[in-house]
């Protein structure tokens, strides 16, 4: 079936370590972003790509690398973990051609850093 | 900037209406989201308005009001199954495309 998934679901890693969070979709949606959720704050954007090529920085792009060689892809990487990064990480894509155009969440990464 | 503002949490019972309101500051607007969050699930797509008035969707409606900054999210009959958070958003800087700003979220307890 059509979707977004995130791998993996849960991910425990240990400060000072590099982690990749996966996120794939099969829409040929042309925009992928990544949030992370914390209690307190919301939902607040990391980066977002408007196509293969083409990243930006969101809100809360410290500490975070993306890259986007294929539009289905949009991996998430952490470069040198720390405790602050300990959070829920969504993938999302959205079609984009209109303002109306919602956001389709994956499933979330649940990383916890010790 | 942007700026949205919902009350943290809220509580109704079984069968009630219960609204869930927002206000935001945007620079630009084209339009206003709403999502739903169950517990450790990904949210969900509920509406999106861009005209004043309300918008009726089954049990859900929403309401905007360009000129005041608001709106609000009506859920009537509610179901136990409707305990979740619900997201307020809007498109930063009036641009397709681009991410959405999201509210912090208001909880929403619904007991029997």
């Amino acid at each position: 079936d059509a979707g977004i998934t995130q791998s993996p679901r849960y991910k425990i890693t240990e400060t000072g370590r590099q982690v990749t969070l996966m996120c794939h979709q099969t829409w040929s949606h042309s925009y992928m972003f990544w949030y992370r959720q914390d209690l307190g704050h919301g939902l607040r954007l990391i980066y977002y790509s408007a196509a293969a090529d083409i990243t930006d920085k969101g809100e809360v792009p410290d500490g975070y690398v993306v890259s986007r060689s294929k539009t289905e892809n949009f991996p998430l990487t952490l470069e040198s973990a720390t405790r602050s990064q300990t959070s829920v990480y969504f993938c999302a894509s959205s079609e984009g051609s209109s303002y109306n155009s919602p956001l389709h969440f994956g499933n979330g990464t649940r990383l916890t850093v010790t | 900037g942007q700026n949205i503002d919902q009350p943290t949490e809220m509580t109704a019972t079984e069968g009630a209406i219960v609204q869930i309101n927002c206000t935001y500051q945007t620079s630009g607007f084209n339009g206003l989201f709403w999502y739903q969050q169950h517990a450790g699930e990904a949210p969900t797509f509920l509406s999106y308005n861009v005209l004043d008035g309300l918008e009726e969707k089954g049990r859900f409606s929403s309401f905007l009001s360009r000129s005041k900054g608001y709106s609000y999210l009506l859920l009537k009959e509610l179901q136990m199954k409707d305990s979740a958070s619900y997201l307020c958003a809007v498109p930063p800087r009036g641009q397709a495309g681009t991410a959405l700003i999201f509210g912090k979220g208001t909880t929403l307890s619904v007991s029997s």
